[in-house]
């Protein structure tokens, strides 16, 4: 199985901070990549896939960089609304398994 | 709109039985692979395993964790989901969302989820 590995597991950060997440796959999953974000008693959404590409209807201050092993979940300028539970999942090869997540807080 | 609407959770003993449905809509169903993700009380998200459309011939994935227990089915016609979870142990316990698949990819829209308490 591919094993996603994200950190830092958590975050502190002020409102208008930039901050980045990263992911990283135990091995080679190309661009097979989506992030999602999960606020508390809700279901998650989905914010990134093909590592880079936004979703329809999603903010421009999320940005998603990285192939290979390796990406990165950009959040620019913070505002109360980003602060919540982001996730990373593969889809290159079954079982499709997911990152063990970034809490986002507020500092 | 696209909505998921997931149902049939609840509390079951060890051993035993449950049936989960997704009634989807606004959305051309029949073209869409599907997910059921789970996410247990305080931990992360676990891919539970998909369905293939028909033109894939409905064909199945499964985690390893749940395979030979639990069965994903879709009627069309009733534009459903299923999730046959049999011989259910307490670490089954968990939220779980059905998921509209983007591509052969990753999800792209999740229902809002039903619980499933495994205990005795």
């Amino acid at each position: 199985d591919i094993q996603m590995t994200q950190s830092p597991s958590s975050l502190s950060a002020s409102v208008g901070d930039r901050v980045t997440i990263t992911c990283r796959a135990s091995q080679d999953i190309g661009t097979h990549l989506a992030w999602f974000q999960q606020k508390p008693g809700k279901a998650p959404e989905s914010l990134i896939f093909t590592a880079s590409t936004l979703r329809s209807g999603v903010s421009p201050k999320f940005s998603g960089g990285g192939s290979g092993t390796d990406f990165t979940l950009t959040i620019a300028s913070l505002q109360p609304e980003d602060f919540a539970t982001y996730y990373c999942q593969q889809y290159f090869d079954y079982p499709i398994t997911f990152g063990g997540g970034t809490r986002l807080e507020i500092k | 709109e696209v909505q998921l609407l997931e149902a049939g959770g609840g509390l079951v003993q060890p051993g035993g039985s449950l049936r989960l449905s997704c009634a989807a809509s606004g959305f051309t169903f029949s073209v869409h692979y599907m997910d059921w993700v789970r996410q247990a009380p305080g931990k992360g998200l676990e891919w539970v395993g998909r369905i293939r459309h028909r033109a894939s011939s409905f064909t199945t994935e499964y985690a390893a964790s749940v395979k030979n227990r639990f069965t994903i089915s879709r009627d069309e016609s009733k534009k459903s989901l299923f999730l046959q979870m049999d011989n259910l142990q307490t670490e089954d316990t968990a939220v779980y969302y059905c998921v509209r698949v983007l591509g052969g990819g990753p999800g792209d829209y999740w229902g809002q989820g039903t619980l499933v308490t495994v205990s005795s």
